[in-house]
């Protein structure tokens, strides 16, 4: 079955401690995304990446780092995780459209994050 | 002022109605206009995309983009309780070009 899939998909933490997200796809996607959804917001793209070790910043980077050293794992890591960034978090991947074609996103089915 | 606007809502409405959803933008750059559907608990899923200015039919789903007026909408004929979910606008620039945005969501209830 194609998917993204994220773990863990509910965490508690403290202030500090370093985590990672992960998100893997099976889809053999050259596109991955971060987003977090907060109410009020939407959902709000973080980092992506298209293509391995290729990775730029989205709208609201600031204390998250991504990497991609394998086309289908697209990691999240909080090295200092701050109760503003409770959130809940999706991945997402796709591949590029043809000519005139949006290229769809797979979202993965989230991860809660919440920051004490 | 966000790049796009949705009304939040809630939206309630009986089943069986139509339902029309909006969102507006400031950046007259956009070119792919998308809509997504996101279940409780849930990733959103892509429902309908539009390439430039017009219109899109799919089922029971129409999708419009009016680049004039910086104006997108979704209607649902017919609309079902299973359509009761929040509804997501997303727009970008280019083609394969990975900044996508997203409007707030609009939560939707279709009542039996």
């Amino acid at each position: 079955e194609a998917q993204v899939t994220q773990n863990p998909r509910y965490l508690i933490t403290v202030t500090g401690k370093k985590l990672t997200v992960t998100c893997s796809q099976n889809m053999n996607h050259e596109y991955m995304s971060w987003y977090r959804q907060d109410p009020g917001l939407g959902l709000r793209q973080i980092y992506y990446s298209m293509n391995v070790e290729v990775t730029d910043k989205g709208d609201v980077p600031e204390g998250y780092k991504v990497s991609r050293k394998e086309k289908r794992n697209f990691p999240l890591i909080l090295e200092s995780p701050s109760p503003n960034q409770t959130s809940l978090y999706f991945c997402a991947s796709s591949q590029p459209g043809l000519a005139g074609r949006t290229d769809t996103q797979y979202f993965g089915p989230g991860t809660r994050l919440t920051v004490l | 002022q966000k790049e796009v606007e949705q009304d939040p809502g809630p939206l309630s409405v009986p089943e069986g109605a139509i339902v029309s959803l909006n969102c507006t933008y400031s950046n007259s750059a956009f070119q792919y206009f998308m809509w997504y559907r996101q279940y409780s608990r849930k990733g959103p899923e892509l429902l309908m995309y539009t390439y430039s200015s017009g219109n899109k039919e799919d089922g029971r789903f129409t999708a419009q983009v009016d680049k004039s007026s910086k104006y997108i909408s979704l209607f649902i004929r017919d609309s079902q309780p299973s359509d009761s979910a929040t509804y997501l606008c997303a727009m970008r620039r280019l083609q394969g070009a990975q900044k996508l945005v997203f409007g707030q969501g609009t939560r939707l209830t279709i009542n039996p």
